[in-house]
């Protein structure tokens, strides 16, 4: 089975400074992670995701994430956050037949 | 770019009435999903589909139903609306090799 923990349904930073958003995961199969966002009033678009090979992965927007195995972990950062990052951010792993098992998401405000 | 859309994003409903949401994608995709999203509980899955008149239910599947006649289309069902069904309804799809789902923009079902 799979779960999804984000720490902090809330988290709010200053324009330009570091964005962190944690995820711990659990899975019973290699995971594929995944981490979406969420304008206000739309769908999920996809960041990032980690299948296999390079634990740092880059994203749209300037956003990275790190997969590390040892933690069960894969957090999602962003150096400068801008204005037009504060959205609702999804973690979520993949389980069998396709299925995503998601975290309950972190909102990302971001102060001028 | 696949494209998922959704027949309504707006929809206001009387208690027992029955309601169709249709999702439909332009990608030729074999899996679809229905996902209810409500705030603080994230995304939680209710069905699934995997091929042409193939369905297994998720997590909360009490409530709905699902159909899927054509495979561009899948349709979530509720017989007999409730207010406890008043949430924001998202549909994906992702193909049989890929890995990221697809959403389209969603619908907000009110049931009063």
């Amino acid at each position: 089975a799979q779960s999804v923990t984000q720490l902090g349904s809330h988290v709010s930073v200053s324009e330009g400074a570091l964005v962190l958003l944690r995820c711990n995961y659990s899975s019973s199969v290699p995971p594929y992670l995944f981490w979406y966002v969420q304008y206000p009033n739309q769908g999920l678009q996809l960041l990032l995701k980690y299948t296999t090979g390079a634990t740092l992965v880059k994203g749209i927007n300037g956003f990275e994430a790190e997969f590390k195995k040892s933690e069960t972990s894969f957090h999602l950062t962003k150096p400068s956050a801008h204005m037009s990052d504060a959205a609702e951010y999804f973690c979520a792993v993949r389980g069998s037949n396709y299925k995503l098992t998601f975290g309950k998401g972190t909102l990302l405000t971001v102060n001028p | 770019d696949v494209k998922v859309t959704q027949s309504s994003r707006y929809l206001v409903k009387r208690t027992g009435e029955k309601v169709f949401l249709e999702c439909v994608q332009d990608m030729d995709h074999e899996n679809m999903f229905w996902y209810r999203q409500d705030p603080g509980l994230g995304l939680r899955l209710i069905y699934f589909s995997y091929d042409v008149k193939m369905k297994e239910k998720g997590d909360i599947p009490e409530g709905y139903s699902v159909s899927r006649e054509k495979k561009e289309r899948f349709s979530l069902i509720l017989e007999s609306a409730s207010t406890n069904q008043t949430s924001m309804y998202l549909c994906a799809s992702t193909s049989g090799s890929g890995y990221e789902q697809y959403f389209g923009p969603g619908t907000r079902l009110t049931v009063t």
